[in-house]
């Protein structure tokens, strides 16, 4: 089973700035099979980034996903206040789903 | 609206049954693969079940595989999870969610959730 960490475990950055989120894999994967959901406080998880790198309907351009085998990485350009959140990464192989630990974005 | 909403939660004793559903409205349900996705206390995402559009294809996590079935009815739009010989450790929210047709490998809309706590 892969096993998918994520890093940071906390971010703390100031409306406007660049978030850099990474979760990288205990094996390589086909990058189809990774995507990124975002849960604020007390409210159910919502689909971000699919395919790696394919925004979800409604997402807004300044989310972006990347990355190839063992390394994604959810890029957020200018952070809005709604951003701030929990961010997991997901991958899908050898009929199960999992889920990285999560990494939260707050406001310094 | 396009929705899922989960009821079923509630408390019971280790050792005990419960059953969860998930009623989906604004969509073609049957359509559309489905999940269970639950989350612990302060803790991250953990699937736990996978049943197809047609229900030919189920899987369990480790952790659930003998004690919960996952079910749906097509008819009635609704999503099943029975949830037998409860253990401390299943204590989480709940979450139903749909897999597009095409791509069963992401959830794509997600429920509120329903609270299930296990303790005596």
């Amino acid at each position: 089973e892969i096993v998918l960490t994520q890093s940071p475990g906390t971010l703390s950055l100031s409306p406007g700035e660049r978030a850099t989120l990474s979760c990288r894999a205990s094996q390589s994967f086909n990058s189809n099979y990774l995507a990124w959901y975002q849960q604020k406080v007390g409210q159910a998880p919502s689909l971000v980034i699919y395919g790696a790198s394919s925004r979800a309907t409604g997402i807004p351009d300044r989310f972006s996903g990347s990355g190839s085998g063992t390394d994604f990485t959810l890029t957020i350009t200018r952070l809005e206040p709604e951003d701030f959140a929990v961010y997991y990464c997901q991958h899908y192989g050898g009929f199960s789903w999992t889920f990285g630990q999560g990494t939260k974005v707050e406001i310094k | 609206e396009v929705q899922l909403v989960e009821s079923g939660g509630g408390l019971v004793q280790p050792g005990g049954s419960l059953r969860l559903a998930c009623a989906a409205s604004g969509f073609t349900f049957s359509t559309y693969h489905m999940t269970w996705v639950r989350q612990g206390p302060g803790k991250g995402l953990e699937w736990v079940a996978y049943i197809s559009s047609a229900r030919s294809i189920i899987y369990y996590a480790a952790s659930v595989k003998g004690r919960f079935t996952i079910s749906r009815d097509n008819d009635v739009n609704s999503l099943y999870l029975q949830m037998n010989s409860l253990r401390d450790d299943d204590t989480a929210v709940y979450y139903c969610a749909r897999a597009p047709p095409w791509s069963y490998w992401y959830f794509d809309l997600w429920g509120r959730g329903t609270l299930v706590t296990v303790s005596s």
